[in-house]
């Protein structure tokens, strides 16, 4: 059992299409990042977000941190083909350093 | 400034063989952290360096280990390699590392390993 639960772990829309990626755990978390991922490339961090119930926006991205710090999403509005590839998730837990714990992941295809 | 770079890109061994994968951070950051990425398993925390010293383990067997040297570059070692070591292996770079990771890391491309 993941420590993370990120869902859905596919997804295919449509150009202009709205989504949201969920987060989820029973864990609190100190602090949680969200990253996208391409083919043959390391993660790149997007936002990292830090008290519950934060709400942060990056361009059509819209990320929020639950209250209890437990759980957060990712809204893409009006997808673009350029938002294709995977997107993680992944939680800081106070007095683990640096360790980052990722959920699955969610592969998002926009078609044109 | 350049960014975390990884060497080799790419690598291939057979079972019961060692491999060394090196890291270099970005210049200042004195944290280097190692993931385990597979299509099963996902991204998996290996290990944490920080002034040459592991300051966090994650939950793989002793054939992996690390070490950082003084100037903060870092070298992963995998002993008696199994099929299932097949992986991408990603190096993170910070500043300082912290409780609860809330300065940015950064990762490099990766090393992929096969083997066979």
């Amino acid at each position: 059992t993941q420590l993370l639960e990120q869902s859905p772990q596919f997804l295919s829309i449509q150009e202009g299409e709205n989504l949201t990626v969920y987060c989820n755990s029973s864990s609190v978390f100190s602090s949680l990042q969200w990253y996208r991922q391409e083919p043959g490339e390391g993660p790149v961090l997007l936002v990292t977000v830090v008290t519950g119930g934060e709400v942060k926006k990056l361009k059509r991205l819209t990320f929020q941190f639950g209250d209890a710090r437990k759980d957060s999403s990712l809204h893409i509005t009006a997808a673009q083909p350029g938002d294709t590839g995977l997107y993680l998730c992944a939680g800081a837990l106070d007095n683990a350093g640096n360790m980052l714990t990722f959920g699955g992941g969610t592969r998002l295809m926009v078609k044109p | 400034k350049a960014g975390v770079t990884q060497t080799p890109r790419y690598l291939i061994k057979t079972r019961g063989q060692q491999v060394t994968l090196s890291c270099s951070p970005i210049s200042g950051h004195r944290s280097v952290s190692w993931y385990q990425q597979t299509p099963g398993q996902g991204l998996q925390f290996l290990f944490e360096y920080f002034s040459e010293t592991q300051r966090n383990k994650g939950n793989f067997p002793g054939r992996f280990s690390g070490r950082q040297f003084s100037n903060s570059r870092s070298e992963m070692n995998v002993s008696t390699l199994e099929l299932g070591d097949s992986a991408l292996y990603l190096c993170a770079s910070s500043p300082r590392g912290g409780r609860g990771a809330k300065e940015t890391q950064y990762f490099g491309p990766g090393t992929r390993l096969l083997v066979l």
